[in-house]
């Protein structure tokens, strides 16, 4: 069964700390990609990436950076966590040519 | 950006038929998505339209006009289950397969 696995369902962590969001997909995908989901805002891009070691920002990339060392993984990095970055974000990957997306379960991170 | 446009949230009834609209912008546009995502569950996928007219799986359709930039998801024989956030998204020439969604549509199905 395909999968897009990501490390954390829950986090809770103070301002001020780094935080390592993981995304582990299973399916040679080339791209993947990180939103951030929040009410009344939907999904919203954070940073994408089209192959090992690419990377490129999406609408929101402002506090985050991401690392993309191998195909089948993606981390999306907060270097100083901070309140406005509660949020649930989401891990998807696509390949082939419809851009179809798989999602990872999602991280809700909360910031204190 | 890409603007997508859907309305906030819709009701309806066990057994009948719902349509959800999603209009956005023409320009650069390449394909339009829709997603269903249960409360504190990630997006899944429900149909895919690049082509002009009605895609039909099952209980769910898809339809697409790209020249009016106006799409809409027909969902019938309602369930109680389908009570779900409904998303749509383009995906633009250029973008390397990058969607850009919509706020979504929270549909209630009663009894």
């Amino acid at each position: 069964d395909v999968k897009v696995t990501q490390s954390s369902r829950y986090l809770v962590k103070r301002t001020g700390e780094k935080v390592f969001l993981e995304c582990v997909q299973d399916m040679d995908h080339e791209n993947m990609f990180w939103y951030r989901q929040d009410p009344g805002l939907g999904l919203r891009l954070i940073y994408f990436s089209y192959d090992v070691k690419m990377k490129e920002k999406g609408d929101i990339p402002e506090g985050y950076s991401v690392s993309r060392e191998k195909k089948e993984r993606f981390s999306l990095i907060l270097e100083s966590a901070s309140t406005n970055q509660t949020s649930m974000y989401l891990c998807a990957s696509s390949g082939g040519n419809t851009g179809e997306l798989f999602f990872g379960e999602g991280s809700r991170l909360t910031v204190l | 950006g890409q603007n997508i446009d859907q309305p906030t949230e819709m009701t309806a009834t066990e057994g009948a038929i719902v349509q959800i609209n999603c209009t956005y912008q023409t320009s650069g546009f390449n394909g339009l998505f829709w997603y269903q995502q249960h409360a504190g569950e990630a997006p899944t996928f429900l149909s895919y339209n690049v082509l002009d007219g009605l895609e039909e799986k099952g209980r769910f359709s898809s339809f697409l006009s790209r020249s009016k930039g106006y799409s809409y998801l027909l969902l019938k024989e309602l369930q109680m289950k389908d009570s779900a956030s409904y998303l749509c998204a383009g995906i633009l020439t250029g973008g390397g397969n990058k969607l850009t969604f919509g706020t979504g549509t929270q549909l209630k199905v009663e009894l």
